[in-house]
């Protein structure tokens, strides 16, 4: 989900359950697409990336897909935990002339994990 | 491992105002950047370096400006702070080839009133 105005999307997660948080990217032409978490007071944390040749990555616990048909990339999280409290953004990694990959990042889904 | 540190962490300027945020990282890489966050936009791109002696414009540069005399730091400057810069901001670094994994400081909230 991107953002609408100044509020965060929010998706409300029951702990243990699986999450799942979406976005809709711009360039067709970027060469990655990363997830970021950020918990409250902190900078941003990587997660995982995805290069554009492929449709799936998995890594701990998480699970990102990529449609590169209707520009779309989810972030799945098994089991979701407490600490899987934070906001989360899309990048994609454009890269410029001088090979140089610049980050462009998503506005944010705020996950919140319920008891 | 101390990773990327910013100072300060907290800061209130008046309009027109200068001041310097400072930014080390200890891991070697070679690319920095400034971002800054507000509410519901996400971080957005100031300047970014690809190395020592290096700088470029990035998504929002208008009104700040940085150095990079040493690989280990980048310095971000506000040479007349205006309210419209109040914000959270970040610090980064990552490493060539990998750039996709930028490793973010703890920011700094910088008010202007």
């Amino acid at each position: 989900g991107e953002s609408v105005g100044l509020h965060l999307p929010t998706l409300s997660v029951q702990e243990g359950d699986n999450s799942i948080i979406n976005c809709a990217y711009s360039n067709s032409a970027s060469d990655y697409f990363i997830w970021y978490k950020q918990e409250s007071g902190k900078g941003p944390q990587f997660i995982i990336d995805i290069r554009s040749n492929m449709d799936k990555r998995q890594g701990q616990r998480v699970t990102v897909l990529l449609n590169k048909t209707v520009k779309h990339l989810s972030l799945q999280i098994a089991a979701t935990q407490p600490g899987d409290s934070a906001v989360y953004f899309c990048a994609e990694n454009m890269v410029t002339t001088d090979s140089w990959g610049k980050l462009q990042f998503g506005a944010g889904t705020q996950v919140v994990v319920t008891p | 491992n101390a990773g990327v540190t910013q100072t300060p962490k907290f800061r209130v300027l008046k309009t027109g105002q200068s001041m310097t945020l400072l930014c080390a990282q200890d891991m070697n890489h070679e690319y920095m950047y400034w971002y800054r966050q507000d509410p519901g936009m996400g971080l957005r791109l100031i300047h970014y370096s690809v190395g020592e002696g290096t700088t470029a414009k990035g998504e929002v540069p208008d009104g700040y400006n940085v150095s990079r005399l040493k690989k280990q730091n980048f310095l971000l400057g506000l040479e007349s702070a205006a309210p419209s810069q109040t914000s959270v901001y970040f610090c980064a670094s990552s490493n060539r080839g990998t750039n996709t994994e930028a490793f973010f400081g703890q920011g700094t909230r910088l008010t202007v009133v």
